[in-house]
């Protein structure tokens, strides 16, 4: 059963910070791996999806990476800014399945 | 408008009461998914569909019941509400090749349910 796993659980960082979110899961037989954010009380936003096939992807201040061979993607936030605090998860879809498995969720915060 | 839509938003009811909650979706997904959320457990999968006529249980369905009126409708029904029932509830799609890239999950924006 795929296992996946987000740490650090919580983090909190002055703004202008560059950071690094990890998600790690134990099958490595993937299709795809989605980061989301939610803010509290609120439904999940996608933020980026990576394909098997995939090393990374990148939209603005965002880039997800993927190490399938070591089971491990990590979510790098550029220039941390006070709106991007949230809780941030990431779902890991297996080959063959349409059904994801989800992280926990780092919970961020960002102050000025 | 938004692309998955939620109704009830919040919901109080006392134990025992039938509740109905509702999703609707305009993207044209097939799939059709029905998650709870509680504090520290992140998302457990209630009910899945993939078509019309496709309904299965996900890791949590005792208690609850679905209803799948059309591709763009999936409902979610508490029999018999009880306390530990209350939690955030959170239907999704996914299908197509949307921006997002293939296969990307779209999430309605919750309903906050409390049972008393």
């Amino acid at each position: 059963k795929q296992e996946v796993t987000q740490i650090p659980a919580a983090l909190s960082v002055p703004e202008g910070e560059n950071l690094v979110l990890n998600c790690s899961f134990t099958d490595s037989a993937i299709y795809n791996l989605q980061w989301f954010r939610q803010d509290p009380g609120k439904g999940l936003t996608s933020l980026l999806l990576i394909q098997s096939s995939q090393r990374e992807q990148t939209s603005g201040r965002l880039n997800a990476s993927l190490d399938k061979s070591s089971g491990r993607s990590t979510l790098y936030i550029a220039a941390s800014q006070p709106g991007d605090s949230a809780t941030y998860l990431c779902a890991v879809r297996p080959g063959g399945s349409y059904i994801p498995t989800f992280g926990r969720g780092t919970s961020l915060i960002v102050h000025p | 408008d938004a692309d998955v839509t939620q109704t009830p938003r919040n919901r109080i009811t006392k134990t025992g009461k039938r509740i109905m909650l509702e999703c609707s979706q305009t993207k044209g997904h097939d799939r059709m998914y029905w998650y709870r959320q509680d504090p520290g457990l992140g998302l457990q999968l209630i009910y899945y569909s993939f078509d019309v006529k496709d309904i299965n249980k996900g890791e949590i369905s005792d208690g609850y019941s679905v209803s799948r009126q059309a591709q763009a409708k999936f409902s979610l029904s508490l029999e018999s509400a009880i306390p530990n029932q209350t939690a955030l509830y959170f239907c999704a799609t996914s299908g197509g090749t949307g921006t997002g890239g293939p296969d990307t999950q779209y999430f309605g924006p919750g309903t906050r349910l409390t049972v008393l």
